[in-house]
């Protein structure tokens, strides 16, 4: 079965500080897709960051960049210089490459505190 | 920048009766989906639709759901008679095609069923 966890519920950093958010999956496929998912208060999910899985190199997106370590399963976004603005809940999800669905986990809600 | 809108933005109704929820995908987008969040758990997929047809669907969705695109803008998903738990967040989604770095979602329906 597929599942995606993320450990950590709730999270809070200091404005201007790093923080990093955990995330673990299962599946026995090889090609897949990995995401972060940004979803503000009442706002839609944005997409953060995206890793195909088939790639070695850890994507990154201006402050936001991912630890992927595919034998372990495991994909944690590190947001640097933490702003405001990102305070929002977190999703972690996978979608396999010919698949339809994403997986999600359950999010992790991080409040950047001034 | 185009969005997937959802309306209502809440919904509260009475155990057995009926629901639709509707949603307005980005307009070149041919993939249509609807996840759901239940408080405190995972997004989960119900359903994908494409070329006027489901072309994927989760265990979650019986025959009490079913979704619709009466229209060529609007992408229903209808409740038939509604149970407490069905109470959840329920996402719209669209894609262009699957060369495109990820589905876009609306920002939700919370559904609150008595």
């Amino acid at each position: 079965a597929q599942t995606v966890t993320q450990s950590q519920p709730e999270m809070s950093v200091q404005e201007a500080e790093t923080v990093t958010l955990s995330c673990t999956y299962d599946t026995s496929e090889n090609n897949y897709y990995l995401f972060w998912y940004k979803q503000p208060p009442s706002r839609q999910m944005i997409l953060v960051i995206r890793q195909e899985a088939y790639k070695q190199q850890n994507a990154t997106e201006n402050r936001f960049s991912v630890n992927f370590q595919k034998a372990a399963k495991s994909f944690s976004l590190k947001i640097s210089d933490s702003q405001l603005g990102d305070t929002a809940m977190y999703f972690c999800a996978f979608i396999y490459t010919s698949g339809n669905q994403f997986y999600f986990g359950t999010g992790t809600s991080l409040t950047v505190i001034p | 920048e185009p969005e997937v809108t959802q309306t209502p933005s809440h919904q509260v109704t009475q155990m057995g009766q009926e629901v639709i929820l509707r949603c307005v995908p980005i307009s070149n987008h041919l993939y249509f989906y609807w996840y759901r969040q239940i408080l405190g758990q995972k997004v989960e997929f119900l359903v994908s639709f494409y070329n006027n047809e489901i072309s994927e669907k989760s265990e979650i969705f019986d025959d009490q759901f079913s979704v619709e695109r009466p229209d060529g803008s609007n992408f229903t998903l209808k409740i038939r008679s509604t149970k407490l738990e069905d109470s959840a967040m329920y996402f719209c989604a669209s894609w262009r095609d699957r060369n495109q770095e990820t589905q876009y979602f609306g920002p939700g329906t919370r559904l609150l069923v008595l």
